[in-house]
C-alpha cells in the first residue's frame, strides 16, 4: 500500500509569496498517477492537477505540479488570498485505489 | 456538466446504519465511476470505496469491507453509500465523487455531514 507523506503540514505566508508543497509516496509511483487537490473550509476539495502536471480546467497556470519517482510539488506561483485553503496530493494505485495525503494548510502569516 | 446531488445531514444512533445518496445529472450515469470519500471533523480525506454503475462492480479498502456497501440505481441516476454498525467514529462528511482518467475526483457532491450520537 502506497502511503503518501506532506511537508509542511502548515505553509504561513503572505499574498504574492511564493508557496512550494512536498508530497512524497512510500515507494516510486507513476507521475500519471499523481493529482493534487484544493480544499477551503465547508466546500468540497476541488482538482487542481492530474498526472502529476496538468491543470484542470480554469485552474490559473500560476499553479503547477512537478515531480516523479517518489517526490512530487505543487507551486503556487504567487499566492492570491483565494489560493489560502488546505492542499491535498491523492495517489490512485491498485488497492487501495485512491490514497490521499494528510494534507498541507496554506495560511496568512 | 454533470452535477452530484447529495442527500442531507442525518444524525444517527451508535450501532445503527446510514444510507447516504448521490444522484447524478447532466451527463451520462453509466459511463464514469462513482467514489465515495469521507472527512472527518479536522481530519483529512479518506477513500470508502467506488463502483462503475454500468456494470454494478463495487470496490471497498479493506478497512471498509464487510461494513460499506456501494449501490446503484440506473433508472435514477443515483449511486448509494450504506454504513452499518456506526461509531462515533464516523461522525464525518461524506462525498461522492466521479472518478475520472487518470485516476482522479473531477466532481464532487457537495457533502452530507452525519453526526453518530447517543
Amino acid at each position: 500500500e502506497i502511503v503518501l507523506t506532506q511537508s509542511p503540514g502548515t505553509l504561513s505566508l503572505s499574498p504574492g509569496e511564493r508557496a512550494t508543497l512536498s508530497c512524497r509516496a512510500s515507494q516510486s509511483v507513476n507521475s500519471t498517477d499523481l493529482a493534487w487537490y484544493q480544499q477551503k473550509p465547508g466546500q468540497a476539495p476541488r482538482l487542481l492537477i492530474s498526472g502529476s502536471s496538468s491543470r484542470a480546467t480554469g485552474i490559473p497556470d500560476r499553479f503547477s505540479g512537478s515531480g516523479s519517482g517518489t517526490d512530487f510539488t505543487l507551486t503556487i506561483s504567487r499566492l492570491e488570498p483565494e489560493d489560502f485553503a488546505v492542499y491535498y496530493c491523492q495517489h490512485y494505485g491498485s488497492s487501495p485505489i485512491f490514497t490521499f495525503g494528510p494534507g498541507t494548510k496554506v495560511d496568512f502569516k | 456538466q454533470v452535477q452530484l446531488v447529495q442527500s442531507g445531514a442525518e444524525v444517527k444512533k451508535p450501532g445503527s446504519s446510514l444510507k447516504v445518496s448521490c444522484k447524478a445529472s447532466g451527463d451520462s450515469f453509466s459511463t464514469y465511476a462513482i467514489s465515495w470519500v469521507r472527512q472527518a471533523p479536522g481530519q483529512g480525506l479518506e477513500w470508502m470505496g467506488g463502483i462503475i454503475p454500468m456494470f454494478n462492480a463495487a470496490n471497498y479498502p479493506q478497512k471498509f469491507r464487510g461494513r460499506v456497501t456501494i449501490t446503484r440505481d440506473k433508472s435514477t441516476s443515483t449511486v448509494y453509500l450504506e454504513l452499518r454498525s456506526l461509531t462515533s467514529e464516523d461522525t464525518a462528511v461524506y462525498y461522492c465523487a466521479r472518478v475520472n482518467t487518470p485516476g482522479i475526483l473531477d466532481i464532487w457532491g457537495q457533502g452530507t455531514l452525519v453526526s453518530v450520537s447517543s
